[in-house]
This record gives structure tokens, C-alpha cells and sequence, in this order.
């Protein structure tokens, strides 16, 4: 089955605490991307990527890192989490950046 | 001023209804998206189209590039269409994907 793995789907951590959220998938789709989604904001782009080791920068990078080192995994990277990155993350690939995006379930992350 | 803007942000309506979102952009683009978030659950492409229109069951889009103007129409429309609906476009010049804020709709038996 096609999907966008996204782990974990929930989680809380304190200020200053490494995290990775993880997202694979399964469609050897070649653009990758995260976003974020907060309440009266909607949804925003983090990074996001075309291809292996090549990723640019969305609206809103400052506080993440991503790699990409194989074309089925994208991992969101926050080095030093602060409460202003509590949201709702979600993955989400396509074949190019104007094909049919495939989402991942979302991951809510709260930072105390 | 968003580079993508929907509207209504609200809707309600009763089952069986007629139902038009619009989506309309100020950036240039290569395609828009029309996304569909049920509450508390992840988000589902329904739509990508670059010209014209497409059709799935009850929904139908529709882009006017001259216009930049898209619209998602929902036909005899039915509680399980309650979501928030949302339109997105990539950026021609950034490869950006840019989302309009979404429109919650509601739709009552």
C-alpha cells in the first residue's frame, strides 16, 4: 500500500531535548517536504526537498534541520526544542513539486 | 495580503445542498492542490490541476489560470463532507508550496 510514515504520531518533550521525527515512503517519490500546522495559521512549510541532498529552505526553518540521504526517508530535526514549536507536523511527498501530494497521519508535538 | 486566499472561511450547510469554495492566487504557479482535513485526522489530496477541470464523484474542480481563480464545488452534499477544505499552490519560481487558511465546512442533516 502507498503511504507517508510519519513516527511518532504523538509526543512531549521538554525545552532544550534533541528529537527526529521520522518520515518515510513507500512511492520512490522524488519531492519530500514538512509541514506545520497551527491553530488560525494553517499550514506552513518547513523544508522540503526535490531529490537526495537536496533540500531548500520553506517559511519557516528557523529551529529545524532535515537530511536527506536516500530518497525514501526525510527526517525533521530539532536540535534544541522550545514551546513555540509545539504544533501539529505533518510529511507529506509527491513524484515532483507539482504532482499529487501524498500526506502523512501527523504528528503532534508538544514542547513543555 | 496571503499569496493564496480562500474563502469562505465558514460554511455551513444543510444535506443536499449545492457547495462552492473559492480559491483564488496572486502568485504564478504550475498547478494548484485542493486538500480535504476531517477533524482530528491527517490531510487527504483530493484534487491537483493545472488547467480546466476534474471531477471525483460529487466534487468538482475547476482552475481559470488567465483569472487565477480556482473553485471546488461540492454536489448534494452530505455530513461526512464536513472538513476543512484547502487549497495550495507551488510557487513557479520557488518550487514553495503556499496554502490558502482553509475553509471549515459544515454540513448538517
Amino acid at each position: 500500500e502507498a503511504q507517508v510514515t510519519q513516527n511518532p504520531r504523538y509526543l512531549i518533550t521538554v525545552t532544550g531535548k534533541k528529537l527526529t521525527v521520522t518520515c518515510s515512503q513507500n512511492m520512490n517519490h522524488e519531492y519530500m517536504s514538512w509541514y506545520r500546522q497551527d491553530p488560525g495559521l494553517g499550514l506552513r512549510q518547513i523544508y522540503y526537498s526535490m531529490n537526495v541532498e537536496v533540500t531548500d529552505k520553506g517559511d519557516v526553518p528557523e529551529g529545524y534541520k532535515v537530511s536527506r540521504k536516500e530518497k525514501r526517508n526525510f527526517p525533521l530535526i530539532l536540535e534544541s526544542p522550545s514551546p513555540n514549536q509545539t504544533s501539529l507536523y505533518f510529511c507529506a511527498s509527491s513524484l515532483g513539486e507539482a504532482g499529487e501530494l501524498f500526506f502523512g497521519e501527523g504528528s503532534r508535538l508538544t514542547v513543555l | 495580503k496571503n499569496e493564496v486566499e480562500q474563502s469562505p472561511q465558514n460554511l455551513t450547510a444543510q444535506e443536499g445542498e449545492f457547495i462552492t469554495i473559492n480559491c483564488s492566487y496572486s502568485v504564478g504557479i504550475s498547478a494548484l492542490h485542493w486538500l480535504q482535513q476531517h477533524p482530528g485526522g491527517g490531510i487527504v489530496s483530493l484534487f491537483m490541476l493545472s488547467s480546466g477541470k476534474k471531477k471525483h464523484g460529487r466534487l468538482i474542480a475547476t482552475i481559470n489560470i488567465q483569472e487565477k481563480h480556482s473553485s471546488l464545488h461540492i454536489t448534494a452534499s452530505h455530513p461526512r463532507d464536513s472538513a476543512v477544505y484547502i487549497c495550495a499552490a507551488p510557487s513557479y519560481n520557488t518550487d514553495k508550496l503556499i496554502f490558502g487558511t482553509g475553509t471549515r465546512l459544515q454540513v448538517f442533516p
